[in-house]
């Protein structure tokens, strides 16, 4: 069946330092979310991506779609301790489905 | 109130007996989604209804798992004999009806299902 896995799996950064995670589909998506989840609580929706080689920012993070739309990156400029938590990308393989195939998620740990 | 609720939030059940979870979506979205999320994060698609009908049911392990989604009533997620493998935190979702503006699911808080 498709797949969606990210990279990397935990990441530990300092405060002020830069992170970003990877997603990649085994199949090509009509589009692709982002969620974060904190510790202990539900996903939270970021954005969604759409077209191919898209880019969207939201004040420190800056969402990629690839240019074959089977991949994506996220990525935070300066991190700070509120951006803990595990990031997922959700990827759809059908447009009109609204079935998201998750990612397997990539864990920051911000250390203060 | 913009939330999906869903109950109870922790729910224990001894090994071969029911578990039902009930979640009632955002008023106005007209898909229904049930994730569940085991241990290592793993989010894994159960059921989306589209309003009160079925839209996609391939996660579902039909032997022992049924949801419903009736009119004027709280969705729900009904596991029959439960087995320890259940254990996990199940999330329903909601949604506005197309994929094509900047909406994402909404979640709801999440059952916690412990199978004892």
């Amino acid at each position: 069946g498709q797949q969606v896995m990210q990279i990397p799996q935990y990441q530990h950064v300092q405060e002020g330092e830069d992170f970003t995670t990877y997603c990649n589909s085994s199949t090509t998506l009509s589009n692709i979310q982002w969620y974060k989840q904190r510790p202990g609580g539900h996903p939270v929706f970021l954005i969604q991506l759409v077209k191919s080689g898209e880019v969207k920012k939201q004040k420190r993070l800056t969402f990629q779609f690839g240019e074959a739309k089977k991949n994506s990156s996220l990525h935070i400029t300066a991190t700070q301790t509120t951006d803990v938590g595990t990031y997922f990308c959700a990827g759809s393989p059908t447009s009109g489905t609204y079935k998201y195939i998750f990612g397997t998620g990539t864990r920051l740990k911000v250390l203060a | 109130g913009e939330e999906v609720a869903q109950t109870p939030k922790h729910l224990v059940r001894g090994e071969g007996q029911k578990a039902k979870l009930y979640c009632a979506p955002i008023k106005g979205h007209s898909y229904v989604f049930w994730y569940q999320q085991v241990l290592k994060n793993e989010f894994k698609f159960l059921i989306s209804f589209q309003n009160e009908n079925v839209f996609d049911e391939t996660g579902m392990p039909k032997e022992r798992f049924s949801a419903k989604c009736l009119p004027n009533s709280p969705c729900s997620l009904e596991i029959q004999a439960t087995k320890l493998e259940d254990s996990a935190v199940y999330f329903c979702a909601s949604s506005q009806s197309s994929y094509k503006d900047n909406y994402g699911y909404t979640f709801g808080s999440g059952t916690r299902l412990t199978v004892v």
